[in-house]
């Protein structure tokens, strides 16, 4: 069945460098590809997205690259601050169904 | 992107009983969707609601267990039927808006089955 698979499932990094999670999914039919954040308590936020016509997009400190054929995207975080601690999910998605599915998560620790 | 209200936020419930989660979203949508997330684990999608029509389940998920209502554009209930403690979980519901069907959150309904 359809599936997608995240890397790492913890990350911790320093204050200040960078963090980067990577999916890799199985539908070739998927052609949005949403990341959000989610912190203790709280739901998911969406943090920045890409659909399969474009190849990276960048907001700020974040960016999120695809690579399609490979069916491959990543989440990258730069200069990465305490608040930017959370738990990543990647996600998977067709434009017609709405539906997604979601990888396993990354929990992310920014030590000051 | 829309407010999308749930009720309630939290809650503990009985076991053996039932509990209707309701989501109320400000602005007209097609598409409403009902995941489940577990205790330290991911998102799993429960079903699709449109109005006017039967929900559609995910494998794993059945009517009998989880009843659905989507009786207009901005409003759907999930029903938690017969809970036991593996039924404690985040219940979200989410919407897609605008043309590239971003999905957006609810802020989610916390049960505990005890």
């Amino acid at each position: 069945g359809e599936n997608v698979e995240q890397h790492p499932s913890t990350l911790s990094v320093q204050e200040g460098d960078s963090a980067v999670i990577k999916c890799t999914y199985s539908d070739s039919a998927s052609n949005y590809f949403p990341w959000y954040k989610q912190e203790l308590g709280k739901r998911p936020q969406l943090i920045i997205d890409i659909r399969s016509n474009v190849g990276e997009k960048k907001d700020q400190r974040i960016a999120v690259t695809l690579n399609k054929t490979a069916k491959h995207f990543s989440l990258h975080i730069t200069e990465t601050q305490p608040e930017d601690s959370a738990v990543y999910f990647c996600a998977a998605g067709s434009g017609n169904t709405g539906k997604l599915i979601f990888g396993q998560g990354t929990t992310l620790q920014v030590k000051p | 992107s829309a407010v999308i209200s749930q009720k309630p936020s939290r809650d503990i419930c009985q076991r053996g009983t039932s509990l209707t989660i309701q989501c109320q979203v400000d602005s007209q949508v097609t598409m409403m969707f009902w995941y489940r997330q577990q205790p330290g684990q991911s998102l799993t999608l429960i079903a699709t609601a449109n109005q006017g029509s039967e929900a559609t389940y995910e494998s794993g998920f059945v009517i009998d267990k989880f009843p659905i209502s989507r009786p207009n554009l901005t409003f759907s209930t999930l029903t938690v039927s017969n809970m036991s403690p593996e039924d404690s979980s985040i219940y979200l519901c989410s919407v897609e808006l605008g043309a590239g069907n971003t999905i957006y959150f609810g802020e989610g309904s916390w049960l505990t089955v005890v």
